[in-house]
């Protein structure tokens, strides 16, 4: 089954303790982001990636690192989390820039952080 | 900068009667939009798209989005609600004639489909 998988769903961990968000995508899709949702807010997006190796800074990068050494995985790494990056965070993936070539964006089921 | 509007937090209809979300969007070149959907405890799912063409674009499950350029707005309609589609619904922008290869998603709108 195409799917886009996030790894943990749920997470509730403590100021300054570095965790990471798994993200794998079987589709052999070139183009992956991730995307903070907050109330109010929707989705912003914190990260993206064309291709292996080449990742950018969307809106709201501040706190957070990726890495894209294979196509399929796409992780989303935070160093010393705090309390404001208490969110649900979502993977996305597509065969290229979803805006460039048309397509849509495929969503993982989301990841509830809780930093206290 | 790009940015989008979804004025609404909520918009509640009646099953069998018409719905309108509505979403407004501020680009300086020509848009490229999107409507996704959210169901409790799931990702986005993709709806429709309006990239170039007739203004009104039709869509999954029987939804169509009316692109309206002189008032930037990408409402997105339905004939006839089902309770089914309460969900939540996420209007998004991209500016196609700038560099960058982000979408921008407006707060969201929580649809109520009351039987």
């Amino acid at each position: 089954e195409a799917q886009v998988t996030q790894n943990p769903r749920y997470l509730i961990t403590v100021t300054g303790k570095k965790l990471t968000v798994t993200c794998s995508q079987n589709m052999n899709h070139e183009y992956m982001s991730w995307y903070r949702q907050d109330p109010g807010l929707g989705l912003r997006q914190i990260y993206y990636s064309m291709n292996v190796e080449v990742t950018d800074k969307g809106d709201v990068p501040e706190g957070y690192k990726v890495s894209r050494k294979e196509k399929r995985n796409f992780p989303l790494i935070l160093e010393s989390p705090s309390p404001n990056q208490t969110s649900l965070y979502f993977c996305a993936s597509s065969p290229r820039d979803p805006a460039l070539s048309y397509n849509e964006q495929f969503f993982g089921p989301g990841t509830r952080l809780t930093v206290l | 900068a790009q940015s989008v509007a979804q004025p609404e937090d909520q918009v509640n209809v009646a099953e069998g009667n018409p719905l309108t979300v509505k979403c407004t969007y501020s680009v300086s070149g020509n848009p490229y939009l999107f409507w996704y959907v959210q169901y409790p405890n799931r990702g986005l799912q993709y709806l429709q798209k309006y990239i170039t063409g007739d203004n009104l674009v039709k869509g999954s499950y029987g939804f169509e989005a009316e692109f309206n350029k002189s008032q930037t707005s990408f409402h997105l309609k339905k004939p006839s609600a089902l309770v089914s589609d309460s969900a939540l619904y996420f209007c998004a922008v991209r500016d196609n004639d700038n560099a960058g290869n982000m979408l921008t998603f407006g707060g969201g709108t929580r649809l109520m489909v009351k039987p």
